[in-house]
C-alpha cells in the first residue's frame, strides 16, 4: 500500500479549476512533489518543493500545502491535462514514497 | 538538456537477475548535488522507488527490495546500473531511471527534494 493517499479518480470540466490532493504523514516534514504521466509516457515533474514549476510547465499548475496534505491545483484545465498525477515525498528515513496516483479526466 | 535512457534485456527468466543500465547525456553523473535513481511501475499500477546511488557508488535502497538490489556507477561512461536478483513475475514492470535531487531544507524547516529527468522507461517481463 502507498504511504501517501490520493483519490483514484477526479474529473473536471474543460476550462474549470480542479484540485488534486495527497495526504500522508511524510508531508509533515517534506514538501510534496507532483508528476504528470500520460498514457505510454514517463512521468514528468510539474511541481516541486513549496510551489515551483520546472521550465516549460504552464503556470496554470500550482501547489499548496496544509499540515499533512499537499494539493495540486490546475486553474483552467485543458484537454491536454488529462493524465495520471502522482505525488511523492521523502519519508523520515530519506526514502522516496509515492501516492497511488489520481486519474484526471477533462470533460 | 539532461537526458536519461534505460537499456538492457527486456525478458528475464524467473529466479534469474534483471540488469539495466541508465545512460546519462547532456550533463555529468559526477555531481555532488544529485543521486541517480531507479523506479518501477507495474502495468496499470503506481510508481515504486527501488533505490538511488551517488556518483561515488554509495547507494540507498528501498527496504522492501534491499536484499535483492545492487546499484553501481560507471563515471567513465556516465552510466549507472541496476541489478535485481531472484526475480519473479511480480517484478515485471516498466523500469525508469531518474535524477534524484539531494534534500535541501527551507527556512521553515521543511525538506525539499525531487525526481526529474526521467528516462522513457524499459518494459521488463519476467517469464520462462
Amino acid at each position: 500500500s502507498s504511504e501517501l493517499t490520493q483519490d483514484p479518480a477526479v474529473s473536471v470540466a474543460l476550462g474549470q479549476t480542479v484540485k488534486i490532493t495527497c495526504q500522508g504523514d511524510t508531508l509533515r516534514n517534506y514538501h510534496g512533489n507532483w508528476y504528470q504521466q500520460k498514457p505510454g509516457q514517463a512521468p514528468v515533474l510539474v511541481i516541486y518543493g513549496e510551489n515551483n514549476r520546472p521550465s516549460g510547465i504552464p503556470d496554470r499548475f500550482s501547489a499548496s500545502r496544509s499540515g499533512t496534505t499537499s494539493s495540486l491545483t490546475i486553474t483552467g484545465a485543458q484537454a491536454e491535462d488529462e493524465a495520471d498525477y502522482h505525488c511523492n515525498s521523502r519519508d523520515k528515513s530519506g526514502f522516496w514514497v509515492f501516492g497511488g496516483g489520481t486519474k484526471l479526466t477533462v470533460l | 538538456q539532461l537526458q536519461l535512457q534505460e537499456s538492457g534485456p527486456r525478458l528475464v527468466k524467473p529466479s534469474e537477475t534483471l540488469s539495466l543500465t541508465c545512460s546519462v547525456s547532456g550533463g555529468s553523473i559526477s555531481s555532488n548535488s544529485y543521486f541517480w535513481g531507479w523506479l518501477r511501475q507495474p502495468p496499470g499500477k503506481g510508481l515504486e522507488w527501488i533505490g538511488s546511488v551517488y556518483y561515488n557508488g554509495s547507494p540507498y535502497y528501498n527496504p522492501s527490495l534491499k536484499s535483492r538490489v545492487t546499484m553501481s556507477v560507471d563515471v567513465s561512461k556516465n552510466q549507472f546500473s541496476l541489478r535485481l536478483d531472484s526475480v519473479t513475475a511480480a517484478d515485471s514492470a516498466l523500469y525508469y531511471c531518474a535524477r534524484d535531487h539531494k534534500t535541501a531544507v527551507t527556512t521553515a524547516g521543511l525538506g525539499v527534494a525531487w525526481l526529474d529527468a526521467w528516462g522513457p522507461g524499459a518494459l521488463v517481463t519476467v517469464s520462462s
